[in-house]
């Protein structure tokens, strides 16, 4: 079934420890983006890449870094993770920069 | 901040009912308007784009826009059980190479049966 695939589903993470959360799609999406989602703060952009090879700061973007080395992948990686960083992780993709975006399951991340 | 603002809700109706789901926004460039439908624990799931004045209808879903007011709306028409859930406007930002959508933080709906 084409569509996003996140991983992991969840994860429980003892601060200071480096994660990657991954995102593939299948559509051959040209753009991708990254989301937290947090009670009362709605989704909020960390990065994006409007196509491959390229990557931008979104909202939130302090403490994630990401790359986009091919079309369908486009993993976030927390260097040392803090507690500020528990939060529900969506990735996410659209045709081009300006279209409509598709969301992903979902990471739910809990750092401790 | 370019903000986006939704009240929080919840919004209760009765089944059967047209459901009106509001949005504000402050940046007046802004071009697309979208609204997610998000069930508890789920992803969002886009239901309507709208990037021009009036009205856009796809099936039981209306999107409204009024750009001189800053204002975006849902329609649900013949509301149903199934339709409650959080419902998110999000707004394109427009600027140079940035193409950041703007959410707001969502209204939840409950429609009782």
């Amino acid at each position: 079934i084409a569509g996003i695939t996140q991983a992991p589903t969840s994860q429980i993470l003892a601060a200071g420890r480096r994660m990657t959360l991954r995102c593939t799609q299948d559509m051959r999406h040209n753009a991708m983006y990254w989301y937290r989602q947090d009670l009362g703060l709605g989704l909020r952009l960390i990065h994006y890449s409007n196509t491959a090879g390229t990557t931008g700061k979104g909202e939130v973007p302090d403490g994630y870094s990401v790359s986009r080395a091919n079309t369908d992948d486009f993993p976030l990686t927390l260097a040392s993770a803090v507690p500020s960083q528990t939060s529900v992780y969506f990735c996410a993709s659209s045709v081009a920069w300006d279209q409509p975006q598709h969301f992903g399951d979902g990471t739910r991340l809990s750092i401790l | 901040q370019k903000e986006v603002e939704q009240n929080s809700g919840p919004l209760s109706v009765p089944e059967g009912a047209i459901a009106s789901l509001n949005c504000t926004y402050s940046d007046r460039g802004s071009q697309s308007f979208f609204w997610y439908r998000q069930y508890s624990g789920k992803s969002p799931e886009l239901i309507m784009f709208i990037y021009s004045n009036g009205d856009k209808e796809d099936g039981r879903f209306t999107a409204q826009l009024n750009k001189a007011s800053q204002y975006v709306s849902l329609l649900i028409r013949d509301s149903q059980p199934s339709d409650s859930a959080t419902y998110l406007c999000a707004v394109k930002e427009y600027g140079g190479a940035t193409n950041k959508l703007i959410f707001g933080t969502g209204t939840l709906l409950a429609v009782q049966p």
